[in-house]
C-alpha cells in the first residue's frame, strides 16, 4: 500500500502558486520524498525528491517538514500545461534492492484560465 | 538522448491470446521496472530488472512474466490474456544510485 496520503484533487488559478500537500507520517529515515506526475496519456514525470532539507529545480519546490511527516509541493506560477496528476511517493534510495514505485491515487491538479 | 521507447503503442488482443510488450531503455541505464495502469486500481508495479535478473515483483498472476536481455532490453509478456488485463502498460528506467526513473509512454492494451 502507498504510505502517502493525498487530496484527491485540488484547482489553482493560472499564474499563481500551486501547493500540493502529502501527508506520509509512517516515513523512516532512510527513506525521500518523490513527486511524479502524469499529464493525460503519457508516463510519470520525476518532478524532484528530497530527504529532510528544502529542494528547489527548474521545475518545482519541495517543502518537507521539520518531523518530516508531511510535505508540500510548490508549482511557483502554475501554467495551463500543469494540469495533471501528482504522485507523492516515499522511498529508499535506489539500488537498495526495493527498486519499486508504490502509487498512490494521487493528486488531480486542475489549472484555471 | 533518446527517452524510454516502449512498442507497440497500442494493441487490441482477444481474451485467451497471449501478448508480448517490448521495452527500450535510455542508453547506459541497467534497471528496468514495468507498471500497469488501470482506472480502477491506478499504477501497480509489475516487475522490475536489473542487469538480466528479475529483483523485485509486485502482486500478479503468473500469467505475468519478463525478462530483460544483455543490452538492458526489457520484454514482458502476458498469457491467457484475460479482459480484464486491459490497461496503458508503463515501462520505466533508471541508473542505479541515480534519482528518479524516466518512464516511457506506454502501450495501451486492449483486450477484446
Amino acid at each position: 500500500d502507498a504510505k502517502t496520503t493525498q487530496p484527491p484533487s485540488m484547482d489553482c488559478a493560472e499564474g499563481r502558486a500551486a501547493n500540493l500537500p502529502c501527508n506520509h507520517s509512517t516515513i523512516s529515515g532512510n527513506e525521500y520524498v518523490y513527486w511524479y506526475r502524469q499529464i493525460h496519456s503519457q508516463g510519470p514525470q520525476y518532478i524532484i525528491h528530497g530527504l529532510k532539507n528544502n529542494e528547489t529545480n527548474e521545475m518545482a519546490s519541495l517543502i518537507i517538514t521539520e518531523d518530516r511527516k508531511s510535505s508540500t509541493l510548490i508549482l511557483p506560477h502554475a501554467t495551463l500545461r500543469d494540469t495533471a496528476v501528482y504522485y507523492c511517493i516515499v522511498r529508499a534510495p535506489e539500488g537498495g534492492g526495493d527498486d519499486k514505485i508504490i502509487f498512490g491515487k494521487g493528486t488531480r491538479l486542475h489549472i484555471l484560465p | 538522448k533518446a527517452g524510454v521507447t516502449q512498442t507497440p503503442r497500442y494493441l487490441i488482443k482477444t481474451r485467451g491470446q497471449q501478448v508480448t510488450l517490448s521495452c527500450s531503455p535510455i542508453s547506459g541505464h541497467r534497471s528496468v521496472s514495468w507498471y500497469q495502469q488501470t482506472p480502477g486500481q491506478g499504477l501497480q508495479f509489475l516487475f522490475e530488472y536489473f542487469s538480466e535478473t528479475q529483483r523485485n515483483k509486485g502482486n500478479f498472476p503468473g500469467r505475468f512474466s519478463g525478462r530483460q536481455f544483455s543490452n538492458s532490453r526489457s520484454e514482458m509478456n502476458v498469457s491467457t490474456l484475460e479482459l480484464g488485463d486491459s490497461a496503458l502498460y508503463l515501462c520505466a528506467s533508471s541508473l542505479v544510485g541515480a534519482w528518479g526513473y524516466t518512464f516511457g509512454s506506454g502501450t495501451r492494451l486492449t483486450v477484446v
